[in-house]
C-alpha cells in the first residue's frame, strides 16, 4: 500500500514553538500533499510536493520530501493556537487517486 | 466559488432505511472524489470520477453503497439498506486534475440507528 503513516500520533507544544510532523511511505509516488482537518469540518489542502522537488514553503508551513528515504515531513513554524487541528499526509501514485494516512493530532497550548 | 456542497450536514436514519447523500463540486473540477471517515478506518477512498464517469470504486465495501454522476455539477452516493456500521463522515472533494490539491465539502455526519 502507498498509504502514508504520520508520526507522531499526537503532539502537544507551547504557542510559538515549531511543530514538526513526519509523514513515511511504501512505494515510489508523484506527489505527496498534506491538509489540515480541524475539528468537525472538512479537510484543507495546505501543501503539495512532487517528488522531484525537495522542498516547499508556504507561509509559515515548510514541506520538505526524501524520495530515497520515502519520507516527508511539515514543520510549522511559530505556532498558533489556531493550529490546533489534526494534519494528514496524503500520496498520489499514477493514478489519480491520492491515500490517507491516519494523522497526527497537533495541540498548540497557550 | 461556494466550494463543495454537501447535503444534508447532519443524517440520522433507522437500519435498514435507504441513505441519499449529494454532493456539488466546484465548476471546472474533472475530478470527484467520495471519501468515509471513522476513528477506527480513517479516511478511506470509496469512489472517483472523471469527467462524470466512476473510474475506480475498488473501496465501496458492499453492493449496498451505489454512487451516480449523472453530469459535472452533481454526485449522489447511496446506501440501501443501511446498517449502524455504516455511521461514520463522508466527504466529498474535487479536484481540477491529476497532481491537484483536493477540496473537501464540509461532510455528512451519518449515524444509523
Amino acid at each position: 500500500s502507498q498509504q502514508g503513516e504520520e508520526d507522531p500520533q499526537a503532539l502537544s507544544i507551547q504557542e510559538g514553538e515549531n511543530a514538526t510532523m513526519n509523514c513515511s511511505y511504501k512505494t515510489s509516488i508523484n506527489n505527496l500533499q498534506w491538509y489540515r482537518q480541524n475539528s468537525g469540518r472538512g479537510l484543507v489542502h495546505l501543501i503539495l510536493i512532487r517528488s522531484n522537488e525537495r522542498e516547499k514553503h508556504s507561509g509559515r508551513l515548510r514541506v520538505t520530501l526524501d524520495t530515497s528515504k520515502k519520507s516527508s515531513s511539515l514543520l510549522i513554524t511559530a505556532s498558533r493556537a489556531a493550529d490546533t487541528a489534526s494534519y494528514f499526509c496524503a500520496t498520489g501514485n499514477r493514478d489519480d487517486k491520492i491515500i490517507f494516512g491516519k494523522g497526527t493530532r497537533l495541540h498548540i497550548l497557550p | 466559488d461556494a466550494g463543495v456542497i454537501q447535503s444534508p450536514r447532519h443524517e440520522v436514519t433507522e437500519m435498514g432505511q435507504e441513505v441519499t447523500l449529494r454532493c456539488k463540486p466546484i465548476s471546472g473540477h474533472d475530478y470527484l472524489f467520495w471519501y468515509r471517515q471513522t476513528m477506527m478506518r480513517g479516511l478511506e477512498l470509496l469512489i472517483y470520477f472523471n469527467n462524470n464517469v466512476p473510474i475506480d470504486d475498488s473501496g465501496m465495501p458492499e453492493d449496498r453503497f451505489s454512487a451516480k454522476m449523472p453530469n459535472a455539477s452533481f454526485s449522489t452516493l447511496k446506501i440501501q439498506p443501511s446498517e449502524p456500521r455504516d455511521s461514520a463522515v463522508y466527504f466529498c472533494a474535487s479536484s481540477r486534475a491529476t497532481g491537484y490539491g483536493y477540496t473537501f465539502g464540509s461532510g455528512t455526519r451519518l449515524t444509523v440507528v
